[in-house]
């Protein structure tokens, strides 16, 4: 079954630049999208088709793709980016949506 | 505004049966696919299951293929699950989401807040 994996944590001081890597061998074919979930609240679209920005997201978030890793980066991080951050594509058929395992963002 | 709101969680014994449900608003509701996530405590997310938009098809995660049982009125703008012969690893908070079409791939552009099911004797 196709998977993604995630490092189960990063930390970074504020004003620094997280990234936050998601691997998965289905990624050189399919695009992914980035989440953030902060502490008793639903996911929160930030990252979409790789690189896309939804409205109202900061510019400090970007995403990007190589190979079979997808990388979310937050530049200048602030203190209310802590949270966790989960990849997320779909599977080869279509129908299936598939998550990383998350990421918690822990800033110093 | 554009909102999704779960409720009909609770307690529940394994092996019963519990049904939640999802009430769409300021969107067309009938236009989407649906989706149920769930998360374990302080666990991360899990698809469950997916309807789409006309309710004729259904896909199941393995873990609940056969048990869980996911359906649609779009007259009430609602999708529900009916769990059955429930375990203790479904425990869980459920949430509903609607699926955006990105090519040949999708995302979650809206989310409840999630209802929180128990499994517990």
């Amino acid at each position: 079954s196709y998977e993604l994996t995630q490092p189960p944590s990063v930390s970074v001081s504020p004003g620094q630049t997280a990234r936050i890597p998601c691997s998965g061998d289905a990624l050189p074919k399919k695009v992914a999208f980035w989440y953030q979930q902060k502490s008793g609240q639903a996911p929160v679209l930030v990252i979409y088709k790789d690189t896309e920005r939804p409205s109202g997201i900061p510019e400090r978030f970007s995403g990007s793709s190589s190979g079979t890793t997808v990388t979310l980066t937050i530049s200048g991080v602030q203190a209310e980016d802590e949270a966790d951050y989960y990849c997320q594509s779909v599977d080869t058929s279509g129908t299936y949506s598939v998550f990383g395992g998350g990421t918690k963002l822990t800033v110093l | 505004q554009v909102q999704l709101e779960e409720s009909g969680g609770g307690v529940v014994q394994p092996g019963k049966s519990l049904r939640v449900s999802c009430a769409a608003s300021g969107f067309t509701f009938s236009s989407y696919t649906m989706h149920w996530v769930r998360q374990a405590p302080g666990k991360g997310l899990e698809s469950v299951a997916v309807i789409i938009y006309d309710g004729s098809l259904q896909y199941y995660a393995d873990s609940v293929k056969g048990r869980f049982t996911i359906s649609r009125d779009n007259s009430k703008n609602t999708v529900y699950l009916q769990m059955n012969s429930l375990r203790s690893e479904d425990t869980a908070l459920y949430y509903c989401a609607a699926e955006v079409a990105a090519g040949p791939d999708f995302y979650f552009e809206i989310w409840g807040r999630g209802t929180l099911v128990t499994v517990s004797s």
